[in-house]
């Protein structure tokens, strides 16, 4: 296994398009988490899912953001009718729920988004 | 509400020297702490990490050390190397792990 992976690594998109974000974590990993990342910040927490269940989102997060993690899987990450604001880097990690190391978190490379 | 923070937002080292990156945090429920490491154009990488039941916890070159009574936490790292030099951030959790709070991020250069 060769870590998290996420795609598309860059995306380009007009303001009021609707765009989806993927994440293949490491394949063993029942945690999954979504974070936001913009310029001189720390990645900010979007959403947390506990293999296919959504276990906790962020009441920072706008309801034109919806994710879902399938089968406990893969997720992907939906942004309706985007804004200028949404631009940011989208990280995708991953973890597993057993043991001393389940909060150690894996990063994918993330996705950037630019609304124009 | 910035439940995590890092005041310094860069610090210069000398080769071989001690940096010292420190955190602090508002949130008397958080009970794990961890250091990540970012490079230009990757994610985030664990590094080290600790439990509010120690107040210190060392890998190698890198020791991390609790301060709960003082909401701070601090990274050393021993012998400094050029390699090191990136981007650090804490984060904080509270037992479920359901939620992670991360600071601004320390950018750390390290000097030849």
């Amino acid at each position: 296994d060769t870590g998290v992976s996420q795609n598309p690594r860059h995306k380009i998109t007009k303001r009021g398009q609707n765009v989806t974000f993927r994440c293949d974590p490491i394949s063993e990993h029942n945690r999954l988490y979504w974070y936001r990342q913009t310029l001189g910040q720390g990645p900010e927490f979007l959403t947390y899912f506990q293999n296919e269940a959504q276990l906790e989102k962020s009441r920072l997060l706008s309801d034109r953001f919806s994710a879902e993690r399938p089968k406990g899987s893969f997720s992907t990450l939906e942004i309706q009718r985007t804004e200028q604001g949404d631009s940011a880097m989208y990280l995708c990690a991953s973890s597993i729920l057993t043991g001393t190391r389940s909060y150690e978190q894996y990063f994918g490379p993330g996705t950037r988004l630019t609304v124009t | 509400d910035q439940q995590v923070k890092q005041n310094s937002p860069s610090l210069s080292v000398q080769e071989g020297r001690i940096s010292i990156l420190n955190c602090d945090y508002t949130n008397s429920m958080f009970d794990y702490f961890l250091w990540y490491k970012k490079y230009p154009a990757e994610g985030p990488t664990f590094l080290i990490s600790i439990s509010s039941i120690k107040d210190k916890n060392e890998d190698g070159r890198f020791t991390v050390f609790l301060n709960k009574s003082a909401k701070h936490l601090s990274l050393h790292i021993v012998p400094s190397q050029p390699g090191d030099s990136a981007v650090y951030f804490c984060a904080a959790s509270a037992s479920t792990g359901n939620q992670f709070y991360f600071g601004t991020g320390t950018s750390l250069t390290v000097i030849p």
